[in-house]
């Protein structure tokens, strides 16, 4: 069974620093790995990333795959309050539905 | 807003009953995804239609089902609910397949009671 952990469950940090956080996965079948940002309801996507191992990266967020330990972390420096959510990591397998396999989240506060 | 439009936003049932969820597609897309949330962990995947065929099953049992229709719109149907069923329903529409290409909806909140 496809499983993806993330961690830490949550992270109260305040504007201006730098946090890192981390997924790791057990997948059959690895296609990509995504990243997304859940602020209410809708999941807004971030980042995929691939075995290449390319870092990507979108202002303060950047993102890169270990495809030897099969993990892969998001950093987002310069925290700021806007910053605040729940942060989903999903792996994409190579399926009918190329189906993704979400962790449980982290959430992170950032406090003024 | 990413144009996947859900309803009804909020839901409430009582156990054995039946519910119906729906979700309009970003226009020109023509693959709708579903998944539950339940509180406090990450979307599971409960099954996409590409072109109004199942294409894919997460491992939930045949009590749910879906249709997709004509214009691609989609619903997600639940038969003899179950307290552990309450959860936030997020459907996602895409134009292929692919993963990364979903939009998502704001998804329907339901409990069951």
């Amino acid at each position: 069974e496809d499983k993806v952990v993330q961690s830490p469950l949550s992270l109260v940090v305040h504007e201006g620093d730098t946090v890192t956080l981390n997924c790791s996965y057990e997948v059959t079948n690895f296609r990509s790995l995504l990243w997304y940002k859940q602020e209410k309801k809708a999941p807004t996507f971030l980042f995929m990333l691939t075995s290449s191992g390319i870092e990507k990266k979108s202002g303060r967020l950047s993102s890169i795959l270990d495809k030897k330990e099969l993990s892969s972390i998001l950093n987002i420096t310069a925290t700021q309050t806007g910053d605040s959510a729940i942060y989903l990591c999903a792996v994409e397998a190579i399926s009918a539905g190329n189906m993704l396999t979400f962790g449980g989240g982290t959430r992170l506060m950032v406090k003024p | 807003e990413t144009g996947v439009t859900q309803s009804p936003t909020h839901l409430i049932k009582t156990r054995g009953q039946q519910v119906t969820l729906r979700c309009s597609s970003q226009s020109g897309h023509n693959t709708v995804s579903w998944y539950q949330q339940a509180l406090g962990q990450g979307p599971q995947f409960i099954f996409q239609y590409y072109r109004e065929e199942e294409n894919g099953r997460g491992n939930f049992p045949p009590r749910f089902s879906g249709l997709q229709f004509p214009n691609y719109s989609s619903e997600l149907n639940v038969n003899a609910l179950e307290l552990d069923d309450s959860a936030l329903y997020l459907c996602a529409s895409s134009l292929g397949d692919r993963a990364y290409e979903q939009f998502f909806g704001p998804g329907t909140r339901l409990t069951v009671l």
